[in-house]
């Protein structure tokens, strides 16, 4: 089966722009969970939906928002970048709820978000 | 306090021998899991092997086991007859509940020597 798909891979963007990145989940997977990876933080949470409901939150501001479709596809967006928004974001596809199918989690190959 | 410690920033294996990488966790939880990731230097997260926290047995996948010991709150990643391609950062990962929200280590950067 397919895997997580995130996109675009790479992203440069201006200072004070925003930007909006996807994640495709597993087939069947209804949970995406959402990271910042950066080589000072490490990796740090941001937000996590299922069915279409943000369900946990991360300690970031306000300028971090995503949403899940229907279709379990989620977006995250960036408002008004700032050049400490560079980083890796990673999201893991998880089935997300009770059940043998929740032993996994996988996650995109990432995409990388240069702010210059 | 740090739900996921790894105290090795770095290693160094020769090939074909073993190697345990370390992981200490933190909750209070009775049902979570365990994770391992693989990330090599094209940043891609590759899912090598889970334990549940009632789990009764360490799981293995292949070349990878998991030495899980409850009491002492560890979760040490082993991968025997290690290959040039086992170089990358690994991280260890906990969930706990089924929600998808992790907490990640700051991850081991294995070396494989020839």
């Amino acid at each position: 089966k397919a895997g997580v798909t995130q996109t675009p891979r790479y992203l440069i963007k201006t200072r004070g722009q925003q930007v909006t990145l996807s994640c495709s989940p597993i087939s069947g997977h209804r949970s995406v969970s959402w990271y910042q990876q950066t080589p000072g933080q490490g990796l740090q949470f941001l937000f996590e939906y299922f069915s279409e409901t943000q369900r946990n939150k991360g300690n970031f501001p306000g300028r971090f928002s995503g949403r899940q479709f229907s279709n379990s596809r989620s977006e995250m967006n960036v408002s008004t970048l700032e050049l400490g928004d560079s980083a890796l974001y990673l999201c893991a596809s998880s089935w997300g709820s009770v059940g043998e199918g929740n032993t996994e989690a996988f996650f995109g190959q990432g995409t990388r978000l240069t702010v210059v | 306090a740090q739900k996921i410690t790894q105290t090795q920033p770095g290693m160094f294996v020769q090939e074909k021998e073993a190697v345990t990488l370390d992981c200490t966790y933190d909750t209070s939880d009775q049902s979570y899991g365990l994770f391992w990731y693989k990330q090599p230097s094209s940043g891609e997260m590759i899912f090598l092997i889970y334990q549940g926290s009632y789990d009764e047995q360490n799981a293995t996948e292949g070349r990878y086991s998991l030495n899980f010991q409850k009491a002492r709150k560890s979760a040490n990643l082993v991968i025997s007859a290690s290959q040039l391609g086992d170089s990358a950062m690994y991280f260890c990962a906990m969930r706990e509940g089924y929600f998808n929200k992790f907490y990640f280590g700051s991850g081991t950067k294995l070396n494989v020597k020839p």
